[in-house]
Order: structure tokens, then C-alpha cells, then sequence
């Protein structure tokens, strides 16, 4: 079935740029997620991408899809201690009706 | 508008019993989905439902019953309650279904259910 792969910490300074990672498996699926999650509470929708584009950015977040490889990256500039929290990658299968989540990435803010 | 409301916030179940997890949205949303929060495993999609009246199983569905008679609320029933259902329960709501509708489907979560079997 289709499986979603994530790292499972990241701790970065003040300051510097965050890279959290993601490998997906199902190649027909049409948008991909990132999800922020602060401790006690459910997931939010950082950003998205269609699947039919490189880059996109928003603000401090630049998301990369390189479909061939399969694999997604957020970058969050300047990272600050607000930051803190799980990152989760999501495909939604193309052929199912389901949103695949991943390990999540827990990443740590050091000040 | 209150998005998605999971009731209760808390749970501690003795082994063998049963339990209703209850979850409502407010947004007219057609797709609702239940999932299962484990240290190191991320989220695990136990059933969900493109409407009411239609539900179909996700990747861990054993031990977990739902129904979908209106398009509000989708609770989750566990029949039998084993320590290994201990966990935080999501619930969530989309617009859409994912996968082919090529529309954005972001998924809303409800604040979670930490349920303790013991």
C-alpha cells in the first residue's frame, strides 16, 4: 500500500534554516501536505502542493517536490522557538480515497 | 463555527469495554476520517467515510466500528477495548474526498482523544 517515510528528529538553532524531509510512494498522487502539530493539540495545514509544480513558497516556507524521486522538502527560514513542534508529510493516493500521513518530524528549536 | 468537536478530551477504559468515540463538524464536510497517533508510527488511518451512509476500512481497522448516518458526525466504537488501543484518536473532516477529484482537500482535526486501556 502506499507509505509515507519521514525522519524522526530535527533540532536546529535560533536562526538557522530547517530542512525536514519526506519520501512517498504513490507516484498518482495529486496533492501533497504538511502538517504542523503543537503539543496537545490536532493537526493544522502548514502548506500544500499540486503535484505538478517544483517549488512553491509562502513566506518563510519553501516546499521542493521532485516527483521522479518521489521525495518533499520544507524549508522554514529563520527558525524561531514558535517553530517547535511535529511536521507531518501527507500524500492523498490517487486511486484511493484516503490521505496518507507520515512518521512525523519532530523539530526542536534550540534559542 | 466550531469546526471539528471530539468528545471526550480523556478516557481510561478497563480491558473488555466498550466506548463510543464521538466526533462532529459543523462545515458540511462530505469526507471524515478517523486516525490513530502512536510514538514513532505517525498517524494511522482507521476508517473513513466519503458521505454519510458509506464508510469503508483504512489501514488498521480491527477492533474499531463506524457509521455515518448523517453528514455531521461519524463516531468510532470500539467493541472490545485491548491495551494495545491505547492512543490519541483523531478525528477529521475534508470538503472533498482525496485522490483524483483535483481539488485541494485540506483535512480539519479535532483536538484529539487520549484514550487509556488498561
Amino acid at each position: 500500500g502506499e507509505d509515507v517515510e519521514q525522519s524522526l528528529f530535527l533540532s536546529v538553532r535560533e536562526g538557522d534554516s530547517s530542512v525536514i524531509n519526506c519520501t512517498y510512494t504513490d507516484s498518482s498522487s495529486t496533492y501533497l501536505y504538511w502538517y504542523k502539530q503543537e503539543p496537545g493539540a490536532g493537526l493544522q495545514l502548514l502548506t500544500y502542493i499540486f503535484s505538478n509544480m517544483d517549488m512553491k513558497q509562502d513566506q518563510r516556507l519553501t516546499v521542493l517536490l521532485n516527483k521522479k524521486d518521489k521525495h518533499l522538502s520544507l524549508r522554514i527560514a529563520d527558525t524561531q522557538t514558535g517553530d517547535s513542534a511535529i511536521y507531518f508529510c501527507a500524500s492523498e493516493g490517487g486511486a484511493t480515497n484516503k490521505l496518507i500521513f507520515g512518521t512525523g518530524t519532530l523539530l526542536a528549536v534550540q534559542p | 463555527n466550531a469546526g471539528v468537536t471530539q468528545t471526550p478530551k480523556f478516557q481510561v477504559l478497563k480491558t473488555g469495554q466498550s466506548m463510543t468515540l464521538q466526533c462532529a463538524q459543523d462545515m458540511n464536510h462530505e469526507y471524515m476520517s478517523w486516525y490513530r497517533q502512536d510514538p514513532g508510527m505517525g498517524l494511522r488511518l482507521i476508517h473513513y467515510s466519503v458521505g454519510a451512509g458509506i464508510t469503508d476500512q483504512g489501514e488498521v481497522p480491527n477492533g474499531y466500528n463506524v457509521s455515518r448516518s448523517t453528514t455531521e458526525d461519524f463516531p468510532l466504537r470500539l467493541l472490545s477495548a485491548a491495551p494495545s488501543q491505547t492512543s490519541v484518536y483523531f478525528c477529521a473532516s475534508s470538503a472533498s474526498t482525496p485522490g483524483g477529484t483535483g481539488r485541494n482537500t485540506e483535512a480539519f482535526f479535532g483536538q484529539g482523544t487520549r484514550l487509556t486501556v488498561v
